[in-house]
């Protein structure tokens, strides 16, 4: 496996359901992030994990939870959601500090909450 | 408040160049990508500019003035290939990305 890698691709779930989105980057980054994308909005950074600390959570709801338990593994866990958190769930991973702080995405998963 | 604006969507012919532009208002600047994004696929990193001027790095360029908050990508000799969308991004003074919405290319034959 190269770059960024998530699982699963897609997931539908209901509001009572309770999963879990894997994030791996497989790139020695030592900062990992979870992105929101909805429809013609921009990215909404949720969480952030530098050096295995969350330094940033942006005020997300707390039916979204993360978990970071090495500097290469990043979840997402999920509980009673709603249809309005169907979005795509991007994972990023960037060294910092570094000249750029560039982020290289994973293909994302598709969630859909019925 | 902090705010990125790009256009929604953009049409533009096979082998053509076109101009995709940017404009922010952020707390500080520490530096502005560039991202290209194809239907359901993640995001990749084309360009990164910090200082005034032109990078240029095949058919893509990227411009920025920071005085205007203003930068562009100018994309020449389209191929159909390079229908995506395309994200401006800005670092605040916090190291934070500030995102826009994405514009969306149309790429005819």
């Amino acid at each position: 496996e190269t770059g960024v890698t998530q699982t699963p691709r897609h997931l539908v779930m209901g509001m009572t359901n309770k999963k879990s989105l894997k994030c791996e980057q497989h790139l020695g980054h030592n900062a990992m992030y979870w992105y929101k994308q909805s429809a013609k909005k921009p990215l909404e950074l949720m969480f952030v994990y530098s050096l295995e600390e969350r330094v940033e959570n942006n005020s997300v709801p707390s039916r979204f939870s993360p978990e970071c338990p090495n500097s290469s593994h990043l979840f997402l866990h999920l509980h009673t959601l709603q249809p309005e958190d169907s979005a795509l769930y991007l994972c990023a991973s960037s060294q910092v500090p570094s000249s750029s702080y560039e982020q290289y995405f994973g293909p994302g998963t598709r969630l859909t909450v019925t | 408040g902090q705010n990125i604006d790009q256009p929604t969507e953009m049409t533009a012919t096979e082998g053509a160049i076109v101009q995709i532009n940017c404009t922010y208002q952020t707390s500080g600047f520490n530096g502005l990508f560039w991202y290209q994004q194809h239907a359901g696929e993640a995001p990749t990193f084309l360009s990164y500019n910090v200082l005034d001027g032109l990078e240029e790095k095949g058919r893509f360029s990227s411009f920025l003035s920071r005085s205007k908050g203003y930068s562009y990508l100018l994309l020449k000799e389209l191929q159909m290939k390079d229908s995506a969308s395309y994200l401006c991004a800005v670092r605040d003074s916090n190291y934070q990305l500030i995102w826009g919405a994405g514009t969306k290319l149309i790429i005819k034959p």
